[in-house]
């Protein structure tokens, strides 16, 4: 069982719709992400909280936006997206951002599909 | 730039044992992790690699060379739960992970 839970597990959306992914961690970690991960391709970081405060954002288009209220919970805010935005969402969390051996815990990501 | 290459695929029997291959030119290097993620979940850690050698988890494995650029994970006693992608991914100079496409693992009976 993952201490990392993401809502919904599955959100289909039209282009002018607005959405929110949700994460929280039950782990104490630090640290939250945001990954994309699309079929056949790396990983691809898309933002990075630590303390709560944004420390990496991976020029990602403005019609994504995060929001970290806290060290336990992290937030992906969808408007006007793009088909080619569809894919799998994960969010991840780590103890301590920055440290070579900070090891990240995954959770089951959101799987979106934009209409 | 900075690249992780893994085979896309690779099929092996139950059993049996297979070795999953990962090269990496990257800015610097602070260690090196391998994930598990079955279809439809969560990418689970398996290990982390940051001094040459074998280290060893029960029936998984985990080398590392870092003057090759090569690490590779070894599945031993194979089983159909086994069945998923595995991740590699290493961690540059600036402490960035930089992830592989993965290898997905077929296991057939």
């Amino acid at each position: 069982e993952t201490g990392v839970t993401q809502t919904p597990r599955h959100l289909v959306m039209g282009m002018t719709n607005k959405k929110s992914l949700k994460c929280e961690q039950h782990l104490g970690h630090n640290a939250m992400y945001w990954y994309k991960q699309s079929a056949k391709k790396p990983l691809e970081l898309m933002f990075v909280y630590s303390l709560e405060e944004r420390v990496e954002n991976n020029s990602v288009p403005s019609r994504f936006s995060p929001e970290c209220p806290n060290s336990s919970h992290l937030f992906l805010h969808l408007h006007t997206l793009q088909p080619e935005d569809s894919a799998l969402y994960l969010c991840a969390s780590s103890q301590e951002y920055g440290r070579a051996a900070d090891t990240q815990y995954f959770g089951p990501g959101t799987r979106l599909t934009v209409l | 730039g900075q690249n992780i290459d893994q085979p896309t695929e690779m099929t092996a029997t139950e059993g049996a044992i297979v070795q999953i291959n990962c090269t990496y030119q990257t800015s610097g290097f602070n260690g090196l992790f391998w994930y598990q993620q079955h279809a439809g979940e969560a990418p689970t850690f398996l290990s982390y690699n940051v001094l040459d050698g074998l280290e060893e988890k029960g029936r998984f494995s985990s080398f590392l060379s870092r003057s090759k650029g090569y690490s590779y994970l070894l599945l031993k006693e194979l089983q159909m739960k086994d069945s998923a992608s595995y991740l590699c991914a290493v961690r540059d100079a600036n402490y960035q992970l930089i992830w592989g496409a993965g290898t997905k693992l077929i296991i057939k009976p």
